[in-house]
């Protein structure tokens, strides 16, 4: 009954590679986003999806895309990967002025 | 653009102590405030949300103020235990949703 579920929760891959992080809520929610944790525990917010729309787009690079075959879905795909792209991705829903609801985190480790 | 900021950065108590953690943002236009949980190694865990209408939320030993015309809030954490021993975020949602920049708790037993 895992509210909002990440996948993979682990990812250690190549420079150059490119790889995919699926996110799915179960919650109804209208929004859904990205966020990267970086080496301080910073959290920062990457995109965020209302009902298909992108409505937030950070300054990130354009190697990173997210995609959204429907409201229950965020992925989040990278292309080229680089050394400093590693770091811990959330994933997080929302409904309208209720709170947050966070996955438990996909560490990425390029090598 | 909101900033969100957390004092202490990191804070060590012995067991048993009442504490309060702050969180402070330069913007008082934010809507929600939420308090979150984060073990080592770990996703986010939702403690409190206060919501634009409230002023502060309690859920058993955890108490969380907003006062938004300061830009504070406050987390109060009664009678500590070890396993709070985490890292403490505050977010809050204007626009977007700011995190702070967390606050390090380590309870000694």
């Amino acid at each position: 009954d895992t509210a909002v579920s990440q996948t993979p929760k682990y990812l250690v891959t190549q420079m150059g590679n490119d790889k995919s992080i699926k996110c799915e809520q179960n919650l109804g929610h209208d929004t859904m986003y990205w966020y990267k944790q970086d080496s301080k525990k910073f959290l920062k917010i990457m995109f965020s999806y209302n009902n298909k729309e992108l409505i937030i787009n950070e300054t990130v690079p354009n190697r990173f895309s997210p995609k959204s075959p429907d409201k229950a879905h965020l992925n989040l795909h990278i292309n080229s990967l680089e050394l400093g792209d590693s770091a811990v991705y959330f994933c997080a829903s929302s409904q309208d002025q209720y709170g947050y609801t966070f996955g438990s985190g996909t560490r990425l480790t390029v090598v | 653009k909101q900033e969100v900021t957390q004092i202490p950065a990191a804070l060590s108590v012995p067991e048993g102590e009442n504490l309060v953690l702050n969180c402070s943002f330069t913007d008082s236009a934010i809507y929600n405030l939420q308090w979150f949980r984060q073990d080592p190694g770990k996703g986010l865990t939702s403690l409190l949300l206060i919501q634009s209408s409230q002023r502060e939320q309690t859920s058993g030993r955890l108490n969380a103020s907003l006062d938004k015309s300061s830009g504070r809030s406050t987390l109060y954490i009664a009678a500590s235990q070890p396993g709070d021993s985490a890292t403490y975020l505050c977010a809050g949602t204007g626009n977007q949703f700011y995190f702070g920049t967390g606050t390090s708790l380590t309870v000694i037993p």
